[in-house]
């Protein structure tokens, strides 16, 4: 399997513009979670899904950001429109649900966003 | 708020020492797990470790859970130039999210 996948790897927009970031959970997995990563803050959950459905949402900072899952292998996580405080390293990971327990998540190679 | 808190913010040492990194937590779990994260990637899974588990080996890795304490250890021994890069846990309570500690930057000086 190839993994997580993410596209752009690396994203450069001016403030005020649509971004568009890309996920491909790991086929089978039913659960997939956006995470957004910066300094001050470290790691924050934004949203996940359990089979296409939106769970939780509360990490979404505002209702600028917008995720969608529109089947089982495709999510985007959408910005409109952008900030300059919105730059951060943006991940998608999935993990499947075995027993009474999620397994591990595993993780895609983010996408580096910078807003000028 | 359940994140973790990752001790010490930084460690280095020598090649060849053991590296110690600690983490507490505030409500009760079902499982705790350590991951890694190498410079500008993403976080790759270590270990598992539930709450009815004390310790956990994994290759040059020693998990250590104290539900009790609310703590966890993450032990790597006889560390590597290539083990540099940040830690960190993760726990997992009632729902199916993971809430991810701060993180430990490691660095091992060869």
């Amino acid at each position: 399997d190839a993994g997580v996948i993410q596209s752009p790897r690396h994203e450069v927009t001016e403030m005020g513009q649509e971004v568009t970031l890309r996920c491909k959970p790991i086929s089978g997995h039913d659960y997939l979670f956006w995470y957004r990563q910066t300094m001050m803050r470290g790691l924050e959950l934004l949203i996940y899904f359990n089979n296409n459905v939106p769970i939780d949402d509360s990490g979404m900072p505002e209702d600028r950001f917008s995720a969608k899952m529109p089947n089982a292998s495709f999510s985007t996580l959408k910005i409109q429109p952008s900030e300059p405080r919105d730059s951060a390293v943006y991940f998608c990971a999935s993990s499947y649900h075995r027993g009474e327990y999620q397994e591990t998540q595993y993780f895609g190679p983010g996408t580096r966003l910078l807003v000028l | 708020s359940q994140q973790g808190e990752e001790d010490p913010q930084a460690l280095s040492i020598q090649e060849g020492e053991n590296a110690t990194m600690n983490c507490s937590y505030k409500t009760s779990i079902n499982n705790l797990q350590w991951y890694r994260q190498n410079s500008g990637r993403g976080l790759v899974h270590l270990i598992l470790i539930r709450s009815n588990e004390r310790e956990k080996h994994s290759g040059r890795l020693r998990v250590t859970l104290d539900t009790s304490k609310k703590s966890s250890s993450l032990l790597i021994t006889a560390s590597r130039a290539a083990d540099t890069a940040s830690y960190f846990c993760a726990t997992q309570a009632g729902a199916n999210n993971l809430f991810f500690g701060t993180g430990t930057r490691l660095t091992v000086i060869p």
